[in-house]
This record gives C-alpha cells, structure tokens and sequence, in this order.
C-alpha cells in the first residue's frame, strides 16, 4: 500500500542552525502538507502546497520557514534558524484532493529535538 | 477561527462494548470531517472520512455527521483492546485548506 515516507525519524539540532526535514509523499497525489505537534498538544496545520507553489500557511508558518520540492518525488520542510520552541514532531501528509475524497495520509513524523 | 472541540478523556469502555467518541466544530463553512487515530508516538492515522449529514459505516466503525448541530461522532463497534488509542477529530473547507485538529479523546478499551 503507497505511505507517505519522511526522513530522518528523528533529528537533534542546536538552536540556531538549519534544518531539512524531507518528505516523499504518495505518487499519485497532488497536495502537500506539513503538520507539527509539540508534546502533549494538539496537531496543528503549517502550510499546504500545490501546483508547485504554497495553497495556504498558518499563522505558525513565518519567515524561518520555507518549503519546497526540489525533484518529482521529493517535499522538504526547511527551518532556517531553530529556536527551541520549535522542538516537536513534524508531520507530512498528501492528498489527491479530487472532489469527494479528500483524504489526506500522514507520514510516520520526523521528532525534531532543539538544544 | 476554526475550532474543534473534544472531550480529552479518558474514555474508559469495556472490551465488546460500543464506544462513542464526541466532536463540535465552529466553522459552518466545514466542508469535510475526518477521524484519526493516534497510538503514542506515532502519526494520525486515518480511520473514516464523512462529508454529508447522516451515518457512514465501515466495518466497526460508523460515522455520524449533523452539519446543522455543528456535531460530528464515531461508533466503535466489540470494542478491541488494540483499539485503545487518542482518537483525534479533524475538518477541512476542501481545496488547499489543511485540517484542523482537535485535541483527541484518549480511550482505553479495558479487557
């Protein structure tokens, strides 16, 4: 069955520095996303991307973000200078967003640790 | 603002039993409901879509969904301890809108 695959699991990073975190989402759909959850609270959206350019972003989704999809297969999710608020579990997740089925299939997260 | 309102829980059920899982939502505008299922440390993963008024059924599980009264609910039918799990409510205008989550309800299913 096609899963959304996310790499790496989990990614320890000093405050300050830069991280990539990827996504390969499944083949035949056609939106992105990427989803964050701090410990112990709730899921909550970033952004949404389409067509090769981004749909929606939330509040959240400020300057020290940016995504993109470098090739075919690949979604990154890129945070320019981390701060320690910013350790939680990130989430990317796909959809064919095709009318009646808007489904969306979540990765199995990448665990982002600021020190 | 969308909000999506759960009860956290826990909700304690006896293994055979049904479980009924709760969920209200703000935005009238809502277009598609969804329940996940979340084990600690791991991703939601999707266990039903609705997306108009009346019951959707699939295998144990049926999906209840009153746009009217803002409400959105989840039957689990011989409830499994397997089933133990947070159960997390989430909608969507459609299009590029990402879901909004609620806070899940943690239920444990007692053998």
């Amino acid at each position: 069955e096609p899963e959304v695959t996310q790499t790496p699991s989990h990614q320890v990073t000093q405050m300050g520095q830069e991280v990539i975190l990827r996504c390969v989402p499944i083949s035949n759909h056609l939106y992105f996303y990427w989803y964050r959850q701090i410990l112990g609270q709730k899921v909550e959206f970033l952004v949404s991307f389409y067509n090769n350019e981004i749909s929606e972003k939330s509040e959240i989704f400020d300057d020290q973000f940016s995504v993109e999809r470098p090739d075919g297969s690949n979604f990154t999710l890129k945070i320019r200078s981390t701060k320690l608020e910013d350790s939680a579990m990130y989430f990317c997740a796909s959809s064919k967003q095709i009318t009646g089925n808007t489904e969306a299939f979540f990765g199995q997260g990448t665990r982002l640790t600021v020190v | 603002q969308k909000e999506v309102e759960q009860n956290s829980g826990p909700l304690s059920v006896p293994e055979g039993a049904i479980a009924s899982l709760n969920c209200t939502y703000s935005d009238r505008g809502s277009q598609s409901f969804f329940w996940y299922r979340q084990y600690s440390g791991k991703s939601p993963e999707l266990i039903m879509s609705i997306y108009s008024n009346g019951d959707k059924e699939d295998g144990r599980f049926t999906a209840q969904l009153n746009k009217a009264s803002q409400y959105v609910s989840l039957l689990i039918r011989d409830s499994q301890p397997s089933d133990s799990a947070t159960y997390l409510c989430a909608i969507t205008g459609g299009g590029a809108d990402g879901l909004t989550f609620g806070k899940g309800t943690h239920l444990i299913i007692q053998p």
